[in-house]
């Protein structure tokens, strides 16, 4: 299976702090992409990167890629209440469909 | 603001009962998805159309069908569900010209089968 896989499969912080979430696939791509999913809801685009480039910033979210090791880390600075949610990665497979990440569960505490 | 809707958000229905989920969307994109997303799970591709061009996994059961009649439209027939098919159902578009590989996902609808 092309499945990516992201650890760890659960993260509990306080507000204010941080979130690394990582996601490792298997097969070359020529992006990555993040995504939310609040619970009960679709999922939400967050970022892409594409495979050339190694960090990509958006807001509070930092996304690097490494395509010599198959990975990618996302990093939520001071998180708040309202990231609670699962969050996954997604790699194309070259063709028009994306490959989705186990996710995340975040879980951040006022 | 363009969207990708779906209706109902919540279905319920009997075992081996037909029943449609249908998605809509404002944004005119050229790509549609359906995924079927179990508890604590990755969501995963039933099947998508490019255009008119249908495209079915693999491993999509035959019980699971799919209709675009239209650009903004796509239904998700399942035509004898079982108790393994309660999940969420998400639709998801993507405007493969312009900005590939991003999918605009609707709000889902969460199937119960009794």
């Amino acid at each position: 299976s092309q499945q990516g896989e992201e650890d760890p499969q659960a993260l509990s912080i306080q507000e204010g702090e941080n979130a690394t979430m990582n996601c490792s696939y298997k097969t070359s791509i020529n992006n990555l992409q993040w995504y939310r999913q609040n619970s009960g809801r679709g999922l939400v685009h967050l970022i892409l990167i594409r495979s050339n480039e190694r960090e990509k910033h958006s807001g509070r979210l930092r996304v690097t890629l490494d395509t010599s090791k198959k990975s990618s880390s996302l990093l939520i600075t001071a998180s708040r209440a309202a990231d609670t949610a699962s969050y996954f990665c997604a790699t194309d497979d070259g063709f028009q469909k994306l490959v989705f990440g186990t996710g995340t569960r975040l879980l951040v505490s006022p | 603001d363009a969207m990708v809707i779906q209706n109902p958000r919540y279905q319920v229905t009997q075992f081996g009962k037909p029943v449609t989920l249908s998605c809509s969307q404002t944004l005119n994109h050229n790509v549609m998805y359906w995924y079927q997303q179990k508890s604590s799970q990755a969501p995963k591709l039933l099947f998508h159309y490019y255009d008119k061009d249908f495209n079915n996994e693999a491993d999509t059961p035959d019980n699971f069908q799919s209709r675009r009649p239209n650009t903004s439209f796509c239904f998700l027939d399942i035509r004898s569900p079982g108790l393994g098919d309660a999940a969420m159902y998400l639709c998801a578009t993507s405007s493969w010209e312009v900005r590939p590989y991003e999918q605009f996902f609707g709000p889902g609808t969460r199937l119960t089968v009794l």
